[in-house]
């Protein structure tokens, strides 16, 4: 059973350019949720995709957009890099049942290290 | 600002002592999660407990959360040079808020051999 995996492990950009970030959720998991996390700090939210739509978005600008595709994977875009976009981005996959409760634990995957020169 | 609050930033013990972090937050909860991480790696799910709850154990994890206090512990028992790494509480403020967890900056424990 795969838990988490995203592509991929280390990317180095310039500023103004633009990255994709892809993550696979654990088997069985409908929601996948992004977190940035910067050097030496806790991970931040930026936003949660739950059938294909995005549900829940944290401070982020709108350079941060996101994905989720029929499969439950999801993809991260970030559009017009700066220097301060250089962190750890982590995605975490769940099982949401809004109807039946939540489960709340969430699985992350390794992160990906971006790198803005 | 991070809702979480680790304390201390730095922990250093020898193998076999105790180690106690503990967090504090601002705002009501649904839940409290306490996480791991070794050296900038993806982040490993210790335990979860609820508002409603008071304390939970996980083998040599043992987790107390105080709502009137808005502060919550973590006791690794019996330490091991394996339990090195940084860790991290986290909050979802409501259940529909399931996933959108904030976290503190963490507490980085060396734990030597």
């Amino acid at each position: 059973d795969a838990g988490v995996t995203q592509s991929p492990t280390h990317l180095i950009k310039t500023r103004g350019q633009q990255v994709t970030l892809r993550c696979s959720p654990k088997s069985g998991h409908d929601t996948v949720s992004w977190y940035q996390q910067a050097l030496g700090q806790g991970p931040q939210f930026i936003f949660q995709y739950y059938e294909e739509e995005e549900r829940q978005r944290g401070n982020f600008p709108d350079r941060f957009s996101g994905h989720q595709f029929p499969n439950y994977s999801s993809e991260l875009n970030v559009n017009a890099l700066l220097l301060g976009d250089s962190a750890l981005y982590l995605c975490a996959s769940s099982s949401l049942d809004l109807t039946g409760g939540l489960q709340e634990t969430q699985y992350f995957g390794p992160g990906t290290r971006l790198l803005v020169l | 600002s991070q809702q979480g609050e680790e304390d201390p930033q730095a922990l250093s013990i020898q193998e076999g002592e105790n180690a106690t972090m503990n967090c504090s937050y601002k705002t009501s909860i649904n839940n409290l999660q306490w996480y791991r991480q070794n050296s900038g790696r993806g982040l490993v799910h210790l335990i979860l407990i609820r508002s409603n709850e008071r304390e939970k154990h996980s083998g040599r994890l043992r987790v107390t959360l105080d709502t009137s206090k808005k502060s919550s512990s973590l006791l690794i028992t019996a330490s091991r040079a394996a339990d090195t790494a940084s860790y991290f509480c986290a909050t979802d403020a409501t259940s529909l808020n399931a996933g959108k967890s904030t976290f503190g900056d963490g507490t980085t424990l060396t734990v030597k051999p």
